[in-house]
């Protein structure tokens, strides 16, 4: 039981490159997370899917785009990447079809944008 | 409006001393969902604890207690007798009963543990 995956783990981006972060879960959870941690920010929630097909924004979506076409799959892309982007990026998942539930975290994946 | 504040950004103890983390949070509804995190410098999340508002009993897990207060908005968490391994961001978090897909973060304390 892996439990939540991200991949990859570090990546470095030139600005205006675009990828694409996964993040796995083998728990058969419904609701699904990215947030971006930065220096003194604490957590902060970008999108969050709360089932296979839908999408919602969270505190701060602009320049990412996020598809939660499988229920265990959810990715969080960048279009065109900025330096404001770098940041270290967690997946998270939620047993249950609340967020009432303890979050289950991926290990992060450390993105810079030069 | 739903809000986490963790007024303390960084401490920093002597082994062994106890040091209590401060969380206050802010919702407009009654019933809601308190967490602790811890993040080691290894950089994961670890859960420690899930709270709901109805039960404001007091939780004690070895050397971790946690204070729960209604009447102050608080859910402070108590470490005792710290050990260097509990070096680490701990953050608090809030989760409303009536917005159940996400839960709000406070921005962290981080704790620094002296040998």
């Amino acid at each position: 039981n892996a439990g939540v995956t991200q991949t990859p783990k570090f990546r470095v981006l030139k600005t205006g490159q675009s990828m694409t972060l996964l993040c796995a879960q083998d728990m058969n959870h419904e609701y699904m997370y990215w947030y971006r941690q930065d220096p003194g920010m604490g957590l902060r929630l970008i999108h969050y899917s709360v089932g296979e097909g839908t999408t919602a924004k969270g505190e701060v979506p602009d320049g990412y785009n996020v598809s939660r076409l499988k229920k265990q799959n959810f990715l969080l892309g960048l279009e065109s990447a900025a330096p404001s982007q770098t940041s270290v990026y967690f997946c998270a998942s939620t047993a249950d079809e609340t967020a009432k539930l303890r979050q289950y975290f991926g290990p992060g994946t450390r993105l810079t944008v030069t | 409006a739903q809000k986490v504040t963790q007024a303390q950004t960084e401490i920093s103890v002597v082994e062994k001393e106890d040091v209590t983390l401060d969380c206050v949070y802010e919702t407009r509804d009654t019933t809601y969902y308190l967490f602790w995190y811890k993040q080691p410098p290894s950089g994961e999340l670890v859960f420690l604890i899930r709270r709901n508002s109805f039960d404001e009993q007091n939780e004690i897990s070895g050397r971790y207690s946690w204070n729960f207060q209604k009447s102050t908005s608080s859910f402070n968490f108590t470490i005792t007798a710290s050990q260097v391994v509990d070096s680490a961001v701990y953050f608090c978090a809030l989760s409303e009963a009536y917005r159940d897909d996400k839960i709000i973060f406070g921005k962290g304390t981080r704790l620094h543990i002296l040998p």
